[in-house]
């Protein structure tokens, strides 16, 4: 099992540029999450998805969206995109299922924005 | 929205000392999650605890939580290089999701 990928590993954006980041889990979970990470900060929820199909908004999701058309598949997309969102960007799944509580999570993607 | 503070900051430590790290809650909590991060990679689950009080251990790591749940402790006893990162406590929000809401995180640094 490859468990949490994450496509790009590394990006640079110019303001207000586009750009999709992948996620990708190959462990059948049903949860899955998109978190930022500022420096010195702890981990902010973006956008969540309980199953294929669903989406629901976290603790900080202006500017970005996203899609779980597949359900191994989560995408964080930002449509115009500004130095705020300079970050590094997680991506996390989770089984459910009794006695399943961990996240799980990618190996991030570090985006600046200029 | 539940807010989750931790402390220290930051820690130096040399080889061989303990240290704790400590999260603290406005609100109760129904449960709480600890990760560790090292430094470039990802967060990694360490430990959950659930129970008023509960003591969980994991070799030279010691996870407890509040008898009011309303904070919880990571001791980590004669620390190793091993040991470095960055460690978050992390409460699950009520509402569904199993959403996380991670603290602020400790910075622990070992020095020889």
């Amino acid at each position: 099992n490859a468990g949490v990928t994450q496509t790009p590993k590394f990006r640079v954006l110019k303001t207000g540029q586009s750009m999709t980041l992948l996620c990708a889990q190959d462990m059948n979970h049903e949860y899955m999450y998109w978190y930022r990470q500022d420096p010195g900060m702890g981990l902010r929820l973006i956008h969540y998805s309980v199953g294929e199909g669903t989406t629901a908004k976290g603790e900080v999701p202006d500017g970005y969206n996203v899609s779980r058309l597949k359900k191994q598949n989560f995408l964080l997309g930002l449509e115009s995109a500004a130095p705020s969102q300079t970050s590094v960007y997680f991506c996390a799944s989770w089984p459910t299922g009794q006695g399943s509580y961990e996240q799980y999570f990618g190996p991030g993607t570090r985006l600046t924005v200029t | 929205g539940q807010q989750v503070m931790q402390i220290p900051q930051y820690q130096h430590v040399q080889e061989g000392e303990d240290f704790t790290t400590y999260c603290n809650s406005s609100t109760t909590l129904s449960n709480i999650q600890w990760y560790k991060q090292r430094p470039g990679g990802h967060p990694v689950f360490l430990i959950q605890l659930v129970k008023s009080g509960e003591v969980k251990k994991q070799k030279r790591l010691t996870f407890q939580f509040g008898e009011a749940k309303k904070n919880s402790s990571l001791h980590i006893t004669a620390t190793q290089t091993t040991d470095v990162g960055t460690y978050f406590c992390a409460p699950i929000l009520t509402g569904g999701g199993n959403k996380l809401t991670f603290g602020t995180g400790t910075q622990l640094k070992v020095e020889l």
